[in-house]
């Protein structure tokens, strides 16, 4: 069974860092490219990053581009997504998303609150 | 970035009925188009991928069609679970998610 379970959410000041986690089991994580979707409070889905399943590659919509970092550690089956610079806009719940057809299986997601 | 229209916002229907749900995409999406379920305090599912295919364990009242820029999700016969918010989303380009359409009991 494909699981993806995050973590390292929770409250953080405008401008700190914060880094989440995402654990996958039930699939072979490195032939996967995986992602992170976030949901602000009573909004809709937006596509944060992606990264190829050998992490050679990774791609950023552009209000996060050059503040968050994607990356992955193969041998722990594990995704990443390091957030600095936090503003309150990036509010919301985290989501990670296997990228196979777009996003087939997801994680219950993490919440992520900047605020002071 | 492409941008998904989806309509209607607010669909109120019965058990039983029939439903049919759109998105428009602002530009040809080559039929990579999903739709996805949502329950309040859960992650998004998957139900349909490229327009047509139904995931795995999905059941057959839900189907999709489509191509070009507008594209369709169906439930034959509504059943209780299936209340909830439905997204389409599009993966031709830079993945991008319609607003939603709530799915309430009439």
């Amino acid at each position: 069974e494909v699981q993806l379970v995050e973590s390292g959410g929770g409250l953080v000041q405008p401008g700190r860092s914060m880094k989440l986690s995402c654990a996958a089991s039930g699939f072979t994580f490195s032939n996967y490219g995986m992602a992170w979707v976030r949901q602000a409070p009573t909004k809709g889905l937006e596509w944060v990053a992606t990264i190829s399943y050998d992490g050679s590659s990774t791609y950023y919509r552009d209000s996060v581009k050059g503040r968050f970092t994607i990356s992955r550690d193969n041998a722990k089956s594990t995704l990443y997504l390091q957030m600095n610079s936090l503003r309150s806009e990036d509010t919301a719940t985290y989501y990670c998303t296997r990228a196979a057809t777009g996003g087939d299986y997801w994680g219950q997601g993490v919440m992520v609150t900047v605020s002071s | 970035d492409i941008q998904m229209t989806q309509s209607p916002s607010l669909l109120s229907a019965s058990v039983g009925d029939r439903v049919t749900i759109n998105c428009k995409a602002s530009q040809n999406i080559n039929k990579y188009l999903n739709w996805y379920q949502q329950k309040l305090g859960e992650a998004p599912k998957l139900l349909i991928y490229n327009t047509n295919n139904l995931q795995t364990g999905i059941p057959s009242r839900f189907s999709g069609s489509g191509s070009g820029t507008d594209y369709t999700l169906t439930i034959s016969s509504l059943q209780p679970e299936d209340f909830g918010t439905y997204f389409c989303f599009q993966h031709n380009s830079w993945p991008t998610f319609g607003a939603g359409t709530k799915l309430e009991l009439k």
